[in-house]
Formats: C-alpha cells, sequence, structure tokens
C-alpha cells in the first residue's frame, strides 16, 4: 500500500510529557500537511510543507507544537509539556504541488492524561 | 474557525434511500471538496467541484454548487450500509489550496 501512512495510531500519555508523531507520505507529493480533529467537529489546519520548507502555519499551533520535515520526505510533530486539550486526532494529508485533492492517512488519536 | 457548515448533523436513513446533505461556505472559494470519515478513521476524497462547475457527478454521487447562495448539497443515492460514515465539505481558499478548510460534517447512518 503506497498511501500516506502516519505512527503510531493510538498514543496516551500523561500531562506534562512529550509526544512526537511520525506521517509518510505519498512518495511523489511534495506537500505534506497536518491537520487535527477534535471529537464531533471537522479536520482544522495546523501547517504544510513544500518540500522540506514550512510555508504555512495556523494560529492553532501554539509555541508547544512544533513540526519538522527535514528531507522533504517524511514530517514529525511534536507536543512539548501536552496538555489535556491537545487531546485530539491528528491527521496528516499529502499533495502534490499544485494538486487540489488532498490524501490523508489514518491519523494518530492522542489522548492526554 | 469553520468556514462550512454541514446540515443536517446528522441523518438515518434506509438501505436503498438517497441521502442529502448541504453545506454553507462564508467566503469566496476556488474549490469545494467532499470527503468521507469512516468512525476512527483517516479521511476519504470524494469528489471536487470547481467554482465555475454547477454539478457533478461520479458513480452515485452528485454534486451541486451554487456560488450566489454559497452552497453546495451532495446527493448519494441508492444507499448501502456501507456508506454509514461522517461527510464533510472542505473549501481550498486559495488558488494553492494549501489550507482546507472544514464543516463540522454529517454523520449518515444507513441501515439494512
Amino acid at each position: 500500500d503506497t498511501g500516506v501512512s502516519q505512527d503510531p495510531r493510538h498514543k496516551i500519555t500523561k500531562r506534562g510529557q512529550n509526544v512526537t508523531f511520525r506521517c509518510d507520505p505519498i512518495s511523489e507529493h511534495n506537500r505534506l500537511y497536518w491537520y487535527r480533529q477534535t471529537l464531533g467537529q471537522g479536520p482544522e489546519f495546523l501547517t504544510y510543507f513544500q518540500n522540506e520548507a514550512q510555508l504555512e502555519k495556523s494560529r492553532l499551533l501554539s509555541d508547544r507544537f512544533s513540526a519538522e520535515r527535514p528531507k522533504g520526505s517524511f514530517s514529525t510533530l511534536e507536543i512539548q509539556r501536552t496538555e489535556q486539550g491537545d487531546s485530539a486526532m491528528y491527521l496528516c494529508a499529502s499533495s502534490i504541488i499544485g494538486g487540489e485533492t488532498q490524501y490523508f492517512g489514518p491519523g494518530t488519536r492522542l489522548l492526554v492524561l | 474557525s469553520q468556514q462550512g457548515e454541514e446540515d443536517p448533523q446528522a441523518l438515518s436513513i434506509q438501505e436503498g434511500e438517497n441521502a442529502t446533505m448541504n453545506c454553507s461556505y462564508k467566503t469566496s472559494i476556488n474549490n469545494l471538496q467532499w470527503y468521507r470519515q469512516n468512525s476512527g478513521r483517516g479521511l476519504v476524497h470524494l469528489i471536487l467541484i470547481r467554482s465555475n462547475e454547477r454539478e457533478k457527478h461520479s458513480g452515485r454521487l452528485r454534486v451541486t454548487l451554487d456560488t450566489s447562495k454559497k452552497s453546495s448539497s451532495l446527493l448519494i443515492t441508492a444507499s448501502r450500509a456501507a456508506d454509514t460514515a461522517s461527510y464533510f465539505c472542505a473549501t481550498a481558499l486559495n488558488q494553492a489550496g494549501t489550507a482546507l478548510i472544514f464543516g463540522k460534517g454529517t454523520t449518515l447512518s444507513v441501515s439494512s
């Protein structure tokens, strides 16, 4: 399967701990996006990369959040000093430059206790 | 904030019936897309309609777009139990389509 993959699929952590999620996009896709989805809501845009450059960040991406895409392939999203409000599904998507369709991974569900 | 708002929030129908869900949005758009999400899973792209199009079909799906009313509808004909999912409309605010803005979704339940 050559779709978008995310790891881990589930993460339970205690408040104050740091967590890191990984996303592997479809191999020829230059753009990679991160979204957050809370229960009963639609996904909310966090940030996106074009190759290794982070080109746009939402106001939702607080200082405790950092995303990287060091070699323009996989990406990591780190949340430092997690809070209970960070509990959500974190979705990754990818697309080609100029492509209007974004292809989503299965998501990482985070629960902060 | 959410750009699109789907209506109804929840819809329950029998297999074989048609399901119609609506989406309203606030600002000018380049295109509007519909995605499906099965419980606890990622989103699957269903169909895209551009701002200069009024109607589009894909299999059992029919999408309409009325830019004057800033609204779109998704019709699923001859529904199946496997269509049970949440459906979201998403708009791209710029031509690059980088940030998709999603509505809150319509939860469709199809019973056999």
